[in-house]
């Protein structure tokens, strides 16, 4: 089956800087890569996914990019703001007969933001 | 749209009870899956339904189970609650299987 290995488990930044988070997967048929963003006490909330016919994918701060050929995916966050502050998790989808799929997900980023 | 709601927040059961948990969906959407996450496994796959069938089942006991209505909201059932199945229950509706919204989560807690 798939698997998912997501670095690093954690990530203190400063308030303006940078945040990447990268996923690598083992299974060549998935094709579907979203990112969650899971606030305590909340839910995981869809943020941005990328599909494995497009090599990157930007929406306002974030922005995901695909790397087929080496099977990882990375989380790119610009100019973070304390309310960037979250567990992070991403996720791999092979496609199954009848079309459904099923996610791998990765263990999830600590991002931590200091104002 | 009114997003995923899942009922009860939290709940504490004794080992050896069952359990139901109840998730409505994001209306119109008709693939519900569910998901149990702990601090040492991660979030896994339970299974999913779409249009009341059980379209995929993730790799737990038997003792999980679950059913989804013609209104497409969904239940997830545990019987014979062991200490281990302390964990959010989360469950995630959508227009497809890879597409998902999830609710809140159900905190359970086996005593």
């Amino acid at each position: 089956g798939e698997n998912v290995e997501q670095h690093p488990s954690t990530l203190s930044v400063q308030e303006g800087d940078s945040a990447v988070i990268k996923c690598t997967y083992s299974d060549s048929a998935s094709n579907y890569f979203p990112w969650y963003k899971q606030e305590l006490g909340k839910g995981p909330q869809l943020i941005i996914d990328i599909r494995s016919n497009v090599g990157e994918k930007k929406d306002q701060r974030i922005a995901v990019t695909l790397n087929k050929t080496a099977k990882h995916f990375s989380l790119h966050i610009t100019e973070t703001q304390p309310e960037d502050s979250a567990v992070y998790f991403c996720a791999a989808l092979p496609p199954l007969a009848g079309g459904s799929y099923i996610p791998t997900f990765g263990r999830g980023t600590s991002l931590i933001v200091h104002p | 749209k009114a997003g995923v709601t899942q009922t009860p927040r939290y709940l504490i059961k004794t080992r050896g009870q069952q359990v139901t948990l109840s998730c409505s969906p994001i209306s119109g959407h008709r693939s519900v899956s569910w998901y149990q996450q702990t601090p040492g496994q991660g979030l896994q796959f339970l299974f999913e339904y779409f249009s009341e069938t059980q379209r995929n089942k993730g790799n737990f006991p038997g003792r999980f189970s679950g059913r989804q209505f013609s209104n497409s909201r969904s239940e997830m059932n545990v019987s014979t609650l062991e200490l281990g199945d302390s964990a959010l229950y989360l469950c995630a509706s959508g227009p497809s299987s890879y597409e998902q919204y999830f609710g809140p989560g159900t905190r359970l807690t086996v005593t």
